[in-house]
């Protein structure tokens, strides 16, 4: 089955510990992004990769890394996560560059205490 | 910097009614899509519209984009209680490589 995969789907932690959110697409597909949404303010971009090695800052890279180094996946690192990182973030990949249909994960629901 | 805004907010109708929701963008793009949401779960492509075409049908959902306006509507006729969901507008500017959404509209239809 062609999917975007997640993990975990939900994790707390306490600021400052770093963490990582897994992201695997086993489509084949070039393009991977990440997005995080808040109440209120929809989705917003965090980082996304037009392929392996080639990685870009969104509107909202600040406080986060990613890598590309296989084409399935994307990992989002939080080197030391603070409370206004507390959100929803989803994965998403797509064929090619022309970002025509996102496939999306089910979402990282994380929480900073 | 979100490029899509939409309109209303929160639209509560009756099962059997349509549903319009609309979206309006800044810049040019490349194409405009509808994706929708069921309750913070991972966002579901509907259709896809593209910078030169105006109307789009897909089963009960019409896409319509006036690019002079800088903005497109998704209408779903029909409506079912399983249509409950929020839904986005996410573009593609022209020269970009990112897809920017929109804030959603929330879509409560009532059995």
């Amino acid at each position: 089955e062609a999917q975007v995969t997640q993990n975990p789907r939900y994790l707390i932690t306490v600021t400052g510990k770093k963490l990582t959110v897994t992201c695997s697409q086993n489509m084949n597909h070039e393009y991977m992004s990440w997005y995080r949404q808040d109440p209120g303010l929809g989705l917003r971009q965090i980082y996304y990769s037009m392929n392996v090695e080639v990685t870009d800052k969104g509107d909202v890279p600040e406080g986060y890394k990613v890598s590309r180094k296989e084409k399935r996946n994307f990992p989002l690192i939080l080197e030391s996560p603070s409370p206004n990182q507390t959100s929803l973030y989803f994965c998403a990949s797509s064929f090619g560059q022309a970002n025509e249909k996102l496939f999306f994960g089910s979402g990282t629901q994380l929480s900073v205490l | 910097s979100q490029q899509g805004e939409e309109d209303p907010q929160a639209l509560s109708i009756q099962e059997g009614e349509n549903a319009t929701m609309n979206c309006s963008y800044k810049t040019s793009i490349n194409n405009l899509q509808w994706y929708r949401q069921n309750s913070g779960r991972g966002l579901v492509h509907l259709i896809l519209i593209r910078s030169n075409e105006r109307e789009k049908h897909s089963g009960r959902l019409r896409v319509t984009l006036d690019t002079s306006k800088k903005s497109s509507s998704l209408l779903i006729t029909a409506s079912r209680a399983a249509d409950t969901a929020s839904y986005f507008c996410a573009t593609v500017y022209t020269g970009g490589f990112k897809t920017i959404f929109g804030a959603g509209t929330r879509l409560f239809v009532k059995a």
